[in-house]
């Protein structure tokens, strides 16, 4: 079966655009996952959405990151008015139910650049 | 608190040898302990996991060692290959996964 699949791979775009990043999780999973990893560092929580239930916003850094899941399918990630410290490598993680002690699925992330 | 702190930052080790990757946390509330490896250009894949009722847990060549009174664990690479060389990251859950910073492994042929 295919895996959690991530679209663009690869984003550039100038200082002050909005970018969308896609992710289609897994068949059948409810949980969704967004971290960024910069370069040299681990893995940093985003958001979580779990079937219907308000999503974990913990994560974002600021009020010009957003996230959005669709008929609790795929879900989009929307940077508005982009900073160089947005440069990151964005990657998406579903599991089969709710909890993190389920194992969690990586995309291979989309690489942003921002100009 | 919420931290995984990791090391060493890489590693270089001879084909056929040990690595050994160290993490420490400082939450004990925290009550889940996997291990992730991801080579470059693809997304982490979860390697192994342990809970702090377990000190070690082995799964073929990869083994998990953990100590709850030091708040620390470790994965040991037994007799390793080329094809291990990838960042592996350490996490830790607390509500959320915690990751650690990662370790670059060399593995030298």
């Amino acid at each position: 079966g295919a895996g959690v699949s991530q679209s663009p791979s690869n984003k550039v775009t100038e200082k002050g655009k909005d970018v969308e990043l896609r992710c289609d999780p897994i068949s059948g999973h409810t949980a969704l996952y967004w971290y960024r990893q910069s370069l040299g560092q681990g893995l940093e929580f985003l958001i979580y959405f779990q079937g219907n239930s308000a999503p974990d916003k913990s994560g974002l850094p600021s009020d010009r990151f957003s996230a959005e899941r669709t008929g609790g399918s795929v879900s989009t990630l929307t940077i508005q008015r982009t900073q160089q410290e947005d440069s990151a490598v964005y990657l998406c993680a579903s599991s089969l139910e709710d909890g993190f002690n389920q194992p969690q699925h990586f995309g291979d992330g989309t690489r942003l650049s921002i100009l | 608190q919420q931290q995984v702190k990791q090391s060493p930052q890489s590693l270089i080790v001879q084909k056929g040898g040990i690595s050994i990757i160290n993490c420490a946390y400082e939450n004990t509330a925290f009550d889940y302990f996997p291990w992730y490896q991801q080579f470059p250009g693809k997304g982490p894949a979860l390697l192994i996991a342990i809970r702090p009722d377990v000190s070690e847990k082995k799964e073929g060549r990869f083994t998990i060692s953990f100590n709850k009174s030091a708040k620390q664990f470790s994965l040991h690479i037994m007799d390793s290959q080329p094809g291990d060389s990838a960042t592996y990251f350490c996490a830790a859950r607390g509500g959320k996964l915690i990751f650690g910073q990662g370790t670059e492994l060399s593995v030298k042929p």
